[in-house]
């Protein structure tokens, strides 16, 4: 069975940092384009970052680009993104997904639970 | 950047309504569509890729149709399960975009 649980979502300040991380298991991590996806209080979906199988292509929306970072680590089956200078407009829920086997990134197949970034002072 | 118009935003039917969602890009995409439903305080679930390729275990009510800029999701009797909110996704170029959603609800 897929799984894919996240961690590490909590209450910042603006202007600090957090570590997301998604534990994955249930299938190949290391075949799978990984995702992102985050989720604003009573709005809509927001795509925010993939990584390729090998860690080789990182795409980011143009909104968290240079504040955020995606990584992943296969050995240890698991996603991280880096936040870093965050702001209030940051707040959300944040899921995991499971992107695309091929070579190329795709649709989404199964997603986290989600965890909830909160940015306030 | 590739935009999506999802319409409509809000839809109200009753159960065993035939249900037609619409999603309109900015530029052809040719099938690189998702669509996904999600519930209140859950994950996104998928329900179609490929524009028109039914996941595994979604029921054959749901359907996708289009190609290019103009693409549908079909509900043809609309079940108690499906009142939620119903996004599709580009995935033909970064940055991936999702459509505004479209609440369903009941009438």
């Amino acid at each position: 069975e897929v799984q894919l649980v996240e961690s590490g979502g909590g209450l910042v300040q603006p202007g600090g940092s957090l570590r997301l991380s998604c534990a994955a298991s249930g299938f190949t991590f290391s075949s799978y384009w990984m995702s992102w996806v985050r989720q604003a209080p009573g709005k809509g979906l927001e795509w925010v970052a993939n990584i390729k199988q090998d860690g080789s292509e990182k795409y980011y929306v143009d909104s968290v680009k240079g504040r955020f970072t995606i990584s992943r680590d296969n050995a240890k089956n698991s996603l991280y993104l880096q936040m870093n200078s965050l702001r209030a407009e940051d707040t959300a829920v944040y899921y995991c997904a499971r992107d695309s086997a091929e070579a190329v990134a795709g649709w989404d197949d199964y997603w986290g639970q989600g965890t909830l970034v909160t940015v306030s002072s | 950047v590739i935009w999506m118009t999802q319409s409509p935003s809000l839809l109200s039917a009753s159960t065993g309504d035939r249900v037609i969602i619409s999603c309109r890009m900015s530029q052809g995409i040719s099938s690189y569509l998702a669509w996904y439903q999600q519930k209140p305080g859950k994950a996104p679930e998928l329900l179609i890729y490929a524009a028109s390729t039914l996941q595994s275990g979604v029921p054959s009510r749901f359907s996708g149709s289009g190609s290019g800029t103009d693409f549908t999701l079909t509900i043809s009797c609309l079940q108690s399960e499906d009142f939620a909110t119903y996004y599709c996704q580009q995935y033909y170029s970064f940055p991936q975009t999702f459509g505004q959603g479209t609440k369903v609800e009941i009438k």
